[in-house]
């Protein structure tokens, strides 16, 4: 599976747009570009995943860049629910799941 | 609630001991998966299971931990003659086929 990087840490305000990054230039052209979050102490939560095109649900948008080798995580609106780690995870489809360290992302009031 | 569910949610034993966690998955789900946390760290994958096959263990999983799912529904995870190092959130997740998985809150386990 291709290795993701992320920045250990963000701040965002309240309100503002958080825009995550992740950049995978190793992916390779069946792996998906998935993201979970952990908040505090519980389960990792699924958010998004995508392959080539952009995808958005109720939780949050997924930027794939056309070269696929970076990828942007966008919650349109934080609030301080959305203080969690984000994990990036570049991974073939039907394969397990591997975590990195994520980015701890801190929504300030 | 139909998510995963895990049993129990906190647990402490005395170094030496055994202990057993219990996990029951989304219903249908055909894959079971078992990762564990530590402080600071993300999710560390265990084994995980298609039906009733375990497919695949990782080298984290010792001899004296063991995974079943003997009718391709819920899982036990046992941790044999436990040490202070298996301290640590024991997650189960599963999912129906590929990779969108599912993960329960977590069994917390202290050894002390």
């Amino acid at each position: 599976d291709a290795k993701t990087t992320q920045p250990p840490s963000m701040d965002c305000a309240e309100g503002r747009a958080a825009n995550l990054p992740c950049n995978h230039s190793t992916i390779s052209g069946n792996e998906y570009v998935y993201w979970y979050r952990q908040i505090h102490s519980q389960g990792p939560q699924y958010i998004i995943h995508g392959l080539k095109n952009n995808e958005t649900n109720e939780m949050a948008s997924l930027i794939i860049t056309e070269d696929r080798k970076s990828s942007t995580l966008i919650l349109p609106h934080a609030t301080l629910r959305d203080t969690a780690v984000y994990y990036c995870i570049a991974v073939n489809r039907d394969d397990k799941i591997i975590f990195g360290k994520g980015t701890r992302l801190h929504i300030l009031p | 609630d139909t998510g995963v569910s895990q049993d129990p949610r906190h647990k402490i034993t005395k170094r030496g001991q055994n202990v057993t966690f219990r996990c029951d998955p989304i219903s249908e789900h055909n894959r079971l998966y078992w990762y564990r946390q530590t402080l600071g760290q993300g999710p560390e994958f265990l084994t995980y299971f298609q039906n009733e096959a375990q497919l695949e263990k990782s080298r984290l999983l010792s001899d004296r931990f063991s995974a079943e799912r003997p009718k391709g529904s819920f899982s036990t995870l046992e941790i044999q003659r436990t040490e202070q190092g298996d301290s640590a959130m024991y997650l189960c997740a599963s999912s129906l086929e590929v990779n969108t998985i599912y993960f329960g809150e977590g069994s917390w386990l202290t050894v002390v």
